[in-house]
């Protein structure tokens, strides 16, 4: 089982439209959580940290559910510039990091 | 926001020759980068965690000696794929962070390498 699961999608999402999708990690010990948005042949960018609480960053909500051991990642009105493949960073409690092989998003006009 | 620069972005390379790619932390200070190998459709492999004044701490089924990698400063971390044959051909990317945890990375941004 891989450490770090994401559906790879392609979630195809009218514009205008929300999207969600998990990610499941294997690691309870697991301390720290984000979203990075990768766009084709192109370096990471950090989208959002995700925070036990949950946390919001205009239309982006991100949720962790820690007894489940997934986080979750919500794009409300997509626009055609989310249009990317969103990978999913979980941190152990010895900082290394492990990713998700990335789920893809696709909106369309 | 924290800056790290890679280059080269692409790099064709004959079989059997090495490859140089660099990554500099243009804005902060990274006692530790680390070096990262994607295949198409798959996630960022961590290949090697890159310690400035000591030696490279290599994943599980990362040749060292394949991979070599350098850290001589503060600002810059370079790895060096020896021997480049067809199947190291994939998209290399480096990252650091300034702060005292890996958290919040900054990547470069990445490097094509293509072996013929």
């Amino acid at each position: 089982r891989k450490e770090v699961e994401q559906d790879p999608g392609p979630f195809n999402v009218p514009e205008g439209a929300t999207v969600a999708f998990n990610c499941t990690y294997s690691n309870s010990a697991s301390q720290s959580f984000f979203w990075y948005r990768q766009d084709c042949r192109k370096e990471p960018k950090l989208l959002m940290s995700v925070y036990s609480s949950g946390n919001e960053d205009g239309r982006f909500t991100a949720q962790l559910n820690r007894a489940s051991q997934y986080i979750s990642l919500l794009i409300r009105d997509s626009k055609l510039s989310d249009s990317a493949t969103y990978l999913c960073v979980v941190t152990a409690s010895w900082g290394k990091l492990q990713f998700g092989a990335g789920t893809q998003v696709v909106v369309t006009p | 926001g924290a800056v790290v620069s890679q280059h080269p972005s692409w790099v064709i390379c004959k079989s059997g020759t090495s490859v140089k790619i660099e990554c500099r932390s243009l804005d902060f200070q990274a006692t530790t980068m680390f070096w990262y190998r994607q295949f198409p459709k798959q996630s960022l492999m961590l290949m090697a965690t890159s310690n400035e004044g000591s030696k490279a701490t290599y994943e599980q089924g990362v040749e060292k000696d394949k991979f070599l990698i350098n850290h001589a400063s503060l600002t810059l971390s370079t790895l060096t794929v020896t021997s480049a044959h067809p199947e190291d051909s994939s998209f290399y990317i480096c990252s650091a962070s300034p702060g005292q945890f890996n958290e919040k990375l900054f990547f470069g941004s990445g490097t094509q390498l293509s072996v013929l």
